[in-house]
């Protein structure tokens, strides 16, 4: 079975540039979470969907992120103006069950630069 | 709110060492404790799940325990190789809530 499928895996912008995150869980897993990762904070959760549901988004920084899952194999996490300090790893994650049941797989993560 | 600390930040030993990762967190009331394995560049790998009724999980040379009254977890590695080079990270999480990581321990496995 394939993994948790991300792209881009790279993406180099500039400031003020929309970028678009896509993200494919595990066939079968309803959960589906979204986590940023740079040197300084480790990993953080931005958001996770249950069935298709946004269930916690208190780690979205601001309204420049907005995320979607408008089906149960499709989530896309949204920045819009970028900005240098959004540069990081953004990983997708899914498993199966509830938030805090299944094991957590992660894909490969998509490197953002903003310049 | 959870948090996830570990000690140390890095570690470097022999090879053939056996060797303990630690993992602390602040709230007892966990569901899962979870490690994972990151090498540079990649996604996390899952290793190992302790669900709260657990006391241990083993898998191969890896064995992790919890201890929720203290707070703890701990990741042993038996008989180290230098393929075991890699950040080693620990997450838990409450009743519905998702992960929270710790920011990992930098392992290096010298031959």
């Amino acid at each position: 079975d394939a993994g948790v499928i991300q792209s881009p895996r790279h993406e180099v912008t500039e400031m003020g540039q929309e970028v678009t995150l896509r993200c494919k869980p595990i066939s079968g897993h309803n959960s589906l979470f979204w986590y940023r990762q740079t040197m300084m904070r480790g990993l953080e959760l931005l958001i996770y969907f249950n069935n298709n549901v946004p269930i916690d988004d208190s780690g979205m920084p601001e309204d420049r992120f907005s995320a979607k899952m408008p089906n149960a194999s499709f989530s896309t996490l949204k920045i819009q103006p970028s900005e240098p300090r959004d540069s990081a790893v953004y990983f997708c994650a899914s498993s199966r069950g509830a938030s805090n049941t299944g094991e957590l797989f992660f894909g490969e993560g998509s490197r953002l630069t903003v310049l | 709110k959870q948090e996830v600390t570990q000690i140390p930040a890095a570690l470097s030993v022999p090879e053939g060492e056996n060797l303990v990762l630690n993992c602390s967190f602040t709230d007892s009331a966990i569901y899962n404790l979870q490690w994972f394995r990151q090498d540079p560049g990649k996604g996390l790998t899952s290793l190992l799940l302790i669900q709260s009724s657990q006391r241990e999980q083993t898998s191969g040379r890896l064995n992790a325990s919890l201890d929720k009254s203290s707070g703890r977890s701990t990741l042993y590695i038996a008989a180290s190789q230098p393929g075991d080079s890699a950040t080693y990270l620990c997450a838990s999480n409450q009743a519905g809530t998702a992960l929270i990581f710790g920011k990992g321990t930098t392992l290096s496995v010298s031959s």
